[in-house]
């Protein structure tokens, strides 16, 4: 099946500095991906969709300057924190949207595994 | 915009036993998908079924079939025989008809599931 490997796992970096994120897709190509925001014990947040090629949508809300999002390839989309802070300590889920046929008809998604953010 | 709504925070079952979690939503759109995913300790999120909303038949897929009432918006997941693998969150979740996989999607706060052996 469609698989997306996210890495790091988990990362501590210290306040100020910059995480970067990454997210593949292994055996497909992914056109759009997302990026999520979970809090413990809380909800998803959609953060931003990002397409191949082109500049990421943010949601109302999410800094565009501190959640940098790359979609070079059709096979990796990457989130830089920038200038981390505690506050922005969470855990990060990016997720592919998954198309198919001769019409790229959506029929899915898959998740990557997440990846703890620790800032300290 | 979408709003997803889990009115349980926390459900718990006896091993082997039947439990529903309720899921409401509100949206404009008449073509949607709906979804339940499980996210275990593990933290990775598991696709548990999914429904169109043009079909009006209802999603099942083992153990786990939903009751979708698309005039009340409401999706309830029913997970019977319940095994203690199956305790999670479980979250319900909502995208809209665009074409394509250009939506994101709007997750509910979640149900905690706790299954006593």
């Amino acid at each position: 099946g469609a698989v997306v490997s996210q890495h790091p796992s988990r990362v501590i970096c210290k306040s100020g500095t910059s995480v970067k994120i990454e997210c593949r897709s292994l055996d497909f190509q992914a056109t759009t991906m997302f990026w999520y925001r979970q809090f413990p014990k809380q909800s998803l947040m959609l953060m931003a969709t990002s397409n191949e090629g082109s500049k990421a949508t943010y949601e109302q809300g999410v800094e565009k300057d501190k959640f940098l999002i790359n979609h070079a390839s059709l096979t990796l989309s990457t989130l830089t924190v920038t200038s981390a802070h505690p506050e922005d300590s969470s855990f990060y889920i990016c997720s592919a949207a998954l198309l198919g046929g001769a019409k790229g008809f959506y029929y899915g998604y898959t998740f990557g595994s997440g990846t703890r953010l620790t800032v300290v | 915009a979408q709003t997803v709504t889990q009115s349980q925070p926390e459900m718990s079952v006896q091993e082997a036993e039947t439990v529903t979690l309720s899921c409401t939503y509100d949206t404009s759109e008449s073509d949607y998908y709906l979804f339940w995913y499980k996210q275990p300790p593990s933290r990775q999120m598991i696709l548990v079924i999914r429904q169109e909303a043009y079909k009006q038949q209802n999603a099942t897929e083992n153990r786990f079939s939903v009751n979708f009432q698309k005039a009340a918006k409401s999706f309830s997941l029913k997970i019977s025989d319940s095994q203690l693998g199956d305790a999670a969150m479980y979250f319900c979740a909502y995208r809209g008809p665009s074409g394509g996989g250009a939506d994101g999607l709007t997750f509910g706060k979640g149900t905690h599931l706790i299954i006593q052996p």
